[in-house]
């Protein structure tokens, strides 16, 4: 069962446009989302992340949207660069799973961004 | 620092073989550390998780197996590889505020 997906497998945008990747989650109990970055043959980088006491944080070009009833997030990045073509990982945690106030994360499958120049 | 060591980079190993990979990391004790694996096409998966020496959980039945004889030392291991067991592996921890990577081993069983 995959409780968080991330249903486009690549997205592709020109240099200067908005990038928008989506995720949706099926566990209520999820209450943490985080977006993580990847370059090939190298570990996720953290972007960004959103309590779901929250429905909006941002971070330079990077912009996280949660909609829990819809049970729903969002990454936007505007502009969007050639430098940010990777892939792009949604995560969410619930609390207390593992003893820390992140604890077990888990994964979409990942959307390929490519920004061409 | 908040720093993952992983080793090898990469790895081709025959079916049937063993595997152990290490990863040590540095900064706050008593890290959460985890196993996750990114199969072609696939998101990553948490293999397995270890809150302290000697405590490991397992997420998915498999032919991998993970010990923790250290505070800061995570180690994967297989008696006999699967071509299946093919993949990017992570180790990743918590504490200290975070969630941080290592910079992964990609195997490839043959």
């Amino acid at each position: 069962d995959q409780q968080v997906k991330q249903n486009s497998p690549s997205l592709s945008v020109q240099e200067g446009r908005i990038s928008i990747l989506n995720c949706d989650y099926t566990n209520s109990m999820f209450d943490y989302f985080l977006w993580y970055k990847k370059y090939p043959a190298e570990g996720p980088t953290f972007l960004i992340s959103i309590s779901s006491i929250k429905d909006k944080n941002e971070d330079g070009r990077f912009t996280v949207f949660l909609n829990k009833s819809a049970k729903h997030l969002s990454l936007h990045i505007v502009p969007s660069q050639p430098g940010d073509s990777a892939v792009y990982f949604c995560a969410a945690s619930g609390k207390n799973a593992g003893g820390t106030s992140y604890g077990k994360l888990t994964f979409g499958q990942g959307t390929i961004l490519t920004v061409h120049p | 620092s908040q720093t993952i060591h992983q080793w090898p980079a990469t790895l081709v190993q025959p079916v049937g073989s063993p595997l152990s990979l290490e990863c040590t990391v540095e900064g706050t004790s008593n890290p959460n550390l985890y196993w996750y694996r990114q199969a072609a096409g696939r998101g990553l998966q948490l293999l397995f998780y270890s809150v302290g020496i000697g405590q490991i959980s397992s997420e998915v039945p498999q032919n991998l197996s993970a010990s923790r004889p250290q505070d800061r030392q995570f180690i994967l291991s297989s008696k006999k590889l699967l071509l299946s067991d093919s993949g990017f592996y992570l180790c990743a921890r918590t504490g200290g505020g975070g969630y941080t990577f290592g910079s992964g081993t990609r195997l490839t069983v043959v």
